[in-house]
């Protein structure tokens, strides 16, 4: 299966901006789907795992969801500011094989 | 805190081998499956491989199967992922992962990452 998610998103600081990630084949609401955010230069870090966890040390402002009639799912970052500018990716697995989006790149102007 | 070092990325040529390690502390390594997921620089993120906890099962991304293998100590707190036939398309980042706890059946959720190791391939 294949995870589908925009390639850029941009909004402006204190608004609301939603990343949507659309899976192929299977039942999205099968397997978890988790998010992760990374930083120019940096490594990867997880902001949602197991479909709607936030990861420890992730603020409130970041929520996800899972909507199986579309079969995606969505990652919502709320009050935004700068420091969220970053690739984020969707991620889900199934049968041992483990697949991400392409990322999507969020600007904050 | 959890902690997850990688070493042993480096520069080789085509069909040269690697072996790359990854040192993790700050939690019970024998509990947990663990993963190395790769990124070609200025690319999106891929699985490579994973390992259960007691190291009875493994999973590899078509791409390397054959090719690399994904091996644990567990007395060491130690991952590896042993590269061989290392081709162009393999050179990238290397992240070590934590991913889910045994005895779930299925790896595939991450939890902690390391900061990564570069392994160059080119002739």
């Amino acid at each position: 299966f294949q995870l589908t998610q925009p390639h850029s998103v941009s909004a402006s600081p204190g608004k609301t901006v939603t990343i949507p990630c659309t899976r192929s084949s299977g039942n999205i609401g099968s397997r978890y789907v988790q998010w992760y955010q990374q930083r120019p230069g940096r490594s990867p870090t997880t902001v949602i795992f197991e479909d709607t966890q936030r990861s420890s040390g992730v603020p409130g402002r970041f929520s996800a969801s899972i909507d199986t009639s579309s079969n995606s799912a969505s990652l919502v970052i709320s009050g935004l500011t700068t420091e969220d500018e970053a690739d984020y990716y969707c991620q889900s697995y199934d049968s041992g094989v483990q697949v991400f989006g392409g990322g999507t790149r969020l600007t904050v102007l | 805190e959890v902690q997850l070092a990688e070493s042993g990325g480096g520069s080789v040529q085509p069909g040269e081998s690697l072996r790359l390690s990854c040192d993790a502390s700050g939690f019970s390594f024998s509990d947990y499956w663990m993963t190395w997921v790769r990124q070609v620089p200025g690319r999106g993120l891929e699985w490579v491989a994973s390992i259960k906890a007691d190291g009875s099962e493994v999973y590899y991304v078509d791409s390397v199967e054959g090719r690399f293998s994904i091996s644990r100590d567990n007395a060491k707190n130690s991952l590896h992922l042993q590269m061989n036939s290392l081709r162009v398309g393999d050179a990238a980042f290397y992240y070590c992962v934590r991913d889910r706890q045994s005895p779930i059946l299925m790896p595939g959720v991450y939890h902690d990452w390391g900061r990564g190791v570069l392994v160059t391939v080119s002739s």
